[in-house]
């Protein structure tokens, strides 16, 4: 059975780094073809994909916001972790990871986690 | 950047009816589609992959087709619990989601 959940700062102040953990079971982050992603959802607005990592260590990033994005993994511990800069109102959001099955498809959700950016 | 059209935005529907949602990729993405049926406070749940093949679990009354750049959703015959905002999502080429389509009650 695949889990995965995220955990995190609930609150962070305008121009702060967020960090947000993807801790997961079921898989392993070393099987051939597998990975995590991380997408986030604005409150009342559409999801939006941020990044994924591969099992290989290959990383993906959404072009609109990889000057502010790193993603990278433990193995050892089955987390993936998210870091973001520069933090500003708007990106005020439910933020989720996911397992990337073999074949691309986001497959399992964690349950997601808001984070709100304010002063 | 490939982007992804939904239409419509919202569906007003009865208990019965047969439901299509449509989706709109801005280049070809082969069959590499997927849709989500979201419910307010909870994640997003896979229904469909590779643009018609349905997910373990998932009841029959919905199906995916189409390939390319247009994509179709449909549900025979909406459930109560069918009631949510639907997602199309293209991973041709990273992932790109489109905006959603809430499906209400007439």
């Amino acid at each position: 059975q695949i889990t995965l959940k995220e955990s995190g700062p609930t609150l962070v102040k305008p121009t702060q780094t967020l960090t947000l953990t993807c801790t997961f079971s079921g898989f392993s982050l070393t099987t051939s073809g597998l990975g995590v992603g991380w997408i986030r959802q604005p409150p009342g607005k559409a999801l939006e994909w941020l990044a994924l990592i591969y099992w290989d260590d290959d990383k993906r990033y959404s072009p609109s916001l990889k000057s502010r994005l790193t993603i990278t993994k433990d193995t050892t511990k089955n987390q993936v972790v998210l870091t973001m800069t520069n933090m500003d109102p708007v990106d005020t959001a439910t933020y989720y990871c996911a397992h990337k099955g073999v074949y691309g498809v986001l497959d399992y959700w964690g349950q997601g986690t808001l984070v709100t950016v304010s002063s | 950047d490939i982007q992804m059209t939904q239409s419509p935005s919202t569906l007003s529907a009865s208990v019965g009816d047969r439901v299509t949602i449509t989706c709109r990729a801005s280049q070809s993405i082969s069959s590499w589609l997927a849709w989500y049926q979201q419910k307010p406070g909870r994640a997003p749940n896979l229904l469909i992959y590779k643009a018609s093949s349905l997910q373990s679990g998932v009841p029959s009354r919905f199906s995916g087709s189409g390939s390319g750049t247009e994509f179709t959703l449909t549900i025979s015959s909406l459930q109560p619990d069918d009631f949510a905002t639907y997602y199309c999502q293209q991973y041709d080429t990273l992932w790109t989601f489109g905006q959603g389509t809430k499906v209400e009650i007439k």
